[in-house]
């Protein structure tokens, strides 16, 4: 079954520490997205690729890092940077600019 | 620049009743619209699209929305609603930007249904 997947679901992080949420798609899309979701809110864009060994910034990047290494994953790292990383993260991806976006089941990071 | 406001932030109704969403979009573009939902922690699912076709879209559940551009809204209905329908709902605007998209999200309408 064709789908994206995110994990872990939940998330802790201590204060100072690096933590990278994976997201990994069996679509065959070559667009993948990472948003953040906070509470009364729509989502908001941090990164997103286009095809692999390419990504941009989105309205969101500070504290945020991404890779693409491979077509169906893209992991996201939330640095200490970041300085309030408590949201729901949501991670997508397309087939091409017209079709629309396919959303993971998110992952919920809480800092310890 | 797009910009998309959904015009209540809760609706309650009551089994079997009518469902109205309502959501105004601002484009620079000729834009693709979408109805997205979400239920409690978890991801969001396509309800339904505007590509520039029909202004009449039938989405998932019976759900369906029409496209107006003179009043630059794209309102989502149902003629009876279900508990299953409650969520939060998004209304979405979307741009091409070379092979990927760029989404940009009303604020969410949460939908109660009550017995």
């Amino acid at each position: 079954d064709g789908g994206i997947t995110q994990s872990p679901k939940y998330l802790f992080r201590k204060e100072g520490q690096n933590v990278t949420l994976s997201c990994e798609q069996n679509l065959n899309h070559d667009a993948m997205y990472w948003y953040r979701q906070d509470p009364g809110q729509g989502l908001r864009l941090i990164y997103y690729s286009q095809i692999v060994n390419d990504f941009q910034k989105g309205d969101i990047a500070e504290g945020y890092s991404v890779s693409r290494e491979k077509k169906e994953s893209f992991p996201l790292t939330v640095t200490s940077a970041q300085k309030n990383p408590t949201a729901f993260y949501l991670c997508a991806s397309s087939q091409n600019s017209n079709q629309p976006q396919h959303f993971g089941d998110g992952t919920r990071l809480s800092i310890l | 620049a797009q910009s998309v406001t959904q015009l209540d932030s809760h609706v309650s109704v009551s089994e079997g009743t009518p469902v109205l969403l309502r959501c105004n979009y601002s484009s620079s573009y000729s834009p693709s619209l979408f109805w997205y939902v979400q239920h409690p922690n978890k991801g969001l699912q396509l309800l339904l699209k505007y590509t520039s076709a029909a202004t009449l879209v039938k989405g998932i559940n019976g759900f369906e929305a029409e496209f107006k551009k003179s009043e630059t809204s794209f309102h989502l209905t149902k003629p009876s609603a279900h508990m299953s329908d409650a969520a939060e709902y998004f209304c979405v605007v979307s741009v091409p930007t070379g092979t990927a998209s760029k989404l940009t999200f009303g604020t969410g309408t949460r939908l109660q249904v009550t017995l």
